[in-house]
């Protein structure tokens, strides 16, 4: 079934710890994001990639790091956890036809860190 | 920046109440505003994209409307598994990101 494979679905992390999380589509769709998901502050963009090879900073990108190195991965990685980057995190991926321009989001993953 | 803000926070309706939720929007350059329907421990689920004022797109009970500040989801005799959260983002400039505003969790009474 085409989509989006996140993984792990959960995790607790000691703080201090470093952690990636793998997002991986099989739709051949060029661009691809992070976002987190907080309660009250809603959806918020963390990296995103236009396509392989190409990364950017969305609107919280501190703490956070992500590679494109293909069209169908895309990583993100935490250095070094720290107590506010406790979330839900999604990864989604962009199609180009008009009649569906929506994103395709992943089922994401509950990160705890303490 | 691009806003969104999405009212009411929060809706509850008996099955078959027919309502709407907002979504207005201040954008540069709107390319695509887009519903989403998000259950508990589930990733956003597309609905629509609207691209112009005066757009109006329909899937089973939801009808999605778009004006220049604002769009509206239609529900139309709401069953409990329509109940969820309902997100709404726009997309402009550039680089494709999209922007949510932060959602209503629509709960259908039996």
């Amino acid at each position: 079934i085409a989509g989006i494979t996140q993984a792990p679905t959960s995790q607790i992390l000691a703080a201090g710890r470093r952690m990636t999380l793998r997002c991986t589509q099989d739709m051949r769709h060029n661009a691809m994001y992070w976002y987190r998901q907080d309660l009250g502050l809603g959806l918020r963009l963390i990296h995103y990639s236009n396509t392989a090879g190409t990364t950017g900073k969305g609107e919280v990108p501190d703490g956070y790091s992500v590679s494109r190195a293909n069209t169908d991965d895309f990583p993100l990685t935490l250095a070094s956890a720290v107590p506010s980057q406790t979330s839900v995190y999604f990864c989604a991926s962009r199609g180009a036809d008009r009649n569906n321009y929506g994103y395709t989001f992943g089922s994401g993953t509950r990160l705890t860190v303490v | 920046e691009d806003q969104v803000t999405q009212s009411p926070e929060a809706l509850r309706l008996q099955e078959g109440e027919s309502s709407s939720l907002n979504c207005s929007y201040t954008v540069s350059g709107l390319r695509g505003l887009f519903w989403y329907r998000q259950d508990p421990g589930k990733g956003p689920e597309f609905l629509f994209t609207l691209y112009s004022a005066g757009e109006e797109k329909e899937k089973e009970r939801l009808k999605a409307t778009l004006t220049k500040k604002e769009s509206f989801l239609h529900i139309t005799a709401p069953k409990p598994e329509d109940s969820a959260t309902y997100l709404c983002a726009v997309h402009g400039g550039s680089n494709y990101k999209l922007t949510f505003g932060k959602g209503t969790l629509l709960t259908v009474n039996p």
